[in-house]
């Protein structure tokens, strides 16, 4: 199974910073990865797949980049609604293997 | 709008078979490409690919659950159902159905159900 690793774990940061965290997998996959946003108490939901294209509705302050075994989920100027669970997915090869996730907490 | 909607047992005791639903509403698994998927996530929050069925019937299972799992699909139903054979209290947890969907040679999951919790206790 391909292994992806997220980092950090957890992240306080405050509205209107900048965050950045990292999906690592354990081998090549192109540009397959997706990430999702889950709020507590609630199903996970798509953010981005295709390691950079953003999914629609969602807005232009997230952004998704990498390729290979390295990516980034990057929010300029957090808001509120930001602070969540994110986890990325690999979609090379089954089986479809999730990231442990990021908790973005408000600091 | 598409929905999906996950029911089941709360509860089962070990070494008992599971037996979810999903009931979904706003497309066809008879159109060619689609798919619907099982995902389960742990109460520690982890997050585990389980299996996927295609529109054609085609299957794919996790390979470390596969001798446990069988997922089918009913389309004049609009339903998938997923068996979990040999429950353990490890395998509690929420479980989530969700479409598959690609564009090119990228595919997600999106939209997801709301999930069933299971309990796993005797």
């Amino acid at each position: 199974d391909i292994q992806m690793t997220q980092s950090p774990s957890s992240l306080s940061a405050s509205i209107g910073d900048r965050v950045t965290m990292t999906c690592r997998a354990s081998q090549i996959i192109d540009t397959y990865v997706n990430w999702y946003k889950q709020e507590p108490g609630k199903a996970p939901r798509l953010l981005i797949y295709g390691a950079s294209r953003l999914q629609g509705g969602d807005p232009s302050r997230i952004s998704g980049s990498g390729s290979g075994t390295d990516f980034t989920l990057t929010i300029s100027t957090l808001q509120s609604e930001d602070f969540a669970t994110y986890y990325c997915q690999q979609s090379y090869k089954t089986p479809y293997t999730f990231g442990q996730g990021t908790k973005l907490e408000i600091k | 709008q598409i929905t999906l909607r996950e029911s089941g047992p709360p509860l089962v005791k070990p070494t008992q078979t599971l037996t979810l639903t999903c009931t979904f509403s706003g497309f066809s698994l008879t159109t060619p490409g689609l798919a619907v998927g099982w995902i389960r996530q742990s109460p520690e929050k982890a997050l585990d690919w389980l299996a996927l069925i295609y529109w054609d019937d085609d299957k794919r299972y996790n390979p470390s659950l596969k001798s446990r799992l069988t997922i089918t699909k009913d389309t004049s139903k609009n339903q998938v159902v997923l068996t979990m054979s040999n429950m353990d209290p490890l395998d509690s947890g929420t479980y989530y159905c969700a479409r598959r969907a690609w564009a090119g040679l990228d595919t997600w999951y999106e939209p997801w159900g709301q999930g069933t919790l299971v309990t796993v206790a005797s």
